[in-house]
């Protein structure tokens, strides 16, 4: 069974610096991560998407890595600004066909301190 | 761009009371998820369907039911509601094979059983 985690689940951050969340899986059998964030009571946002044959994408001042054989991904946030502070997920999705399910890690609650 | 659209946003029944959920996926795209989020917990799968078909099946009680209509919109019926069933319940959508299917979430109801 997959597990995903997540460490630290919350980190406080002075605005301005760089910082990495961090998120590992069990199964190292994924078709593709994925990184969410989500703001109090709403939706998740897409941040960005890891396939399994990548290493990193990149979208603005996020940076994701994945590690496939070590069960490893990180964000990098360049730059950390007050309008970054929410909940971070990552999320894996299992390579083998027809199976749908996403497994989400418990999140990292960012808090961006002016 | 038009998002994963979720009707109600908030919703309150007694025990024993049936609710439905209504999910309006992007345009064009072909597959749906449910997910279930308890207060403090991370998303729970229930369930998918590809192309109008059951595709994957998760932690879905058996008081719960769901399909996709011709037009792809999804319903999740839920009935003989138990206060365990409040929680904010997640409409997704993507397109398969597109770009490593990325999935979009919508805004989520808020299901409050009292």
């Amino acid at each position: 069974k997959q597990e995903v985690t997540q460490i630290p689940a919350a980190l406080s951050v002075p605005e301005g610096e760089n910082l990495v969340l961090n998120c590992s899986f069990t199964d190292s059998a994924i078709y593709n991560l994925q990184w969410f964030r989500q703001d109090p009571g709403k939706g998740l946002t897409s941040l960005l998407l890891i396939q399994s044959s990548q290493r990193e994408q990149t979208s603005g001042r996020l940076n994701a890595s994945l590690d496939k054989s070590s069960g490893r991904s990180t964000l990098y946030i360049a730059a950390s600004q007050p309008g970054d502070s929410a909940t971070y997920l990552c999320a894996v999705r299992p390579e083998n066909f027809g199976n749908e399910k996403l497994t989400f890690g418990t999140g990292t609650r960012l808090t961006i301190i002016p | 761009a038009a998002g994963v659209i979720q009707s109600p946003r908030h919703l309150i029944k007694e025990k024993r009371e049936t609710a439905t959920l209504k999910c309006y996926p992007i345009p064009r795209h072909d597959t749906v998820y449910w997910y279930q989020q308890g207060p403090g917990q991370d998303p729970q799968f229930l369930i998918s369907f590809y192309e109008k078909m059951q595709s994957d099946k998760g932690s879905i009680p058996d008081r719960f039911s769901a399909q996709q209509f011709s037009d792809y919109h999804s319903e999740l019926n839920m009935s003989s509601l138990e206060l365990g069933d409040s929680a904010l319940y997640f409409c997704a959508s993507s397109l398969r094979g597109a770009g490593g299917n990325t999935i979009y979430f919508g805004e989520g109801s808020w299901l409050t059983v009292v």
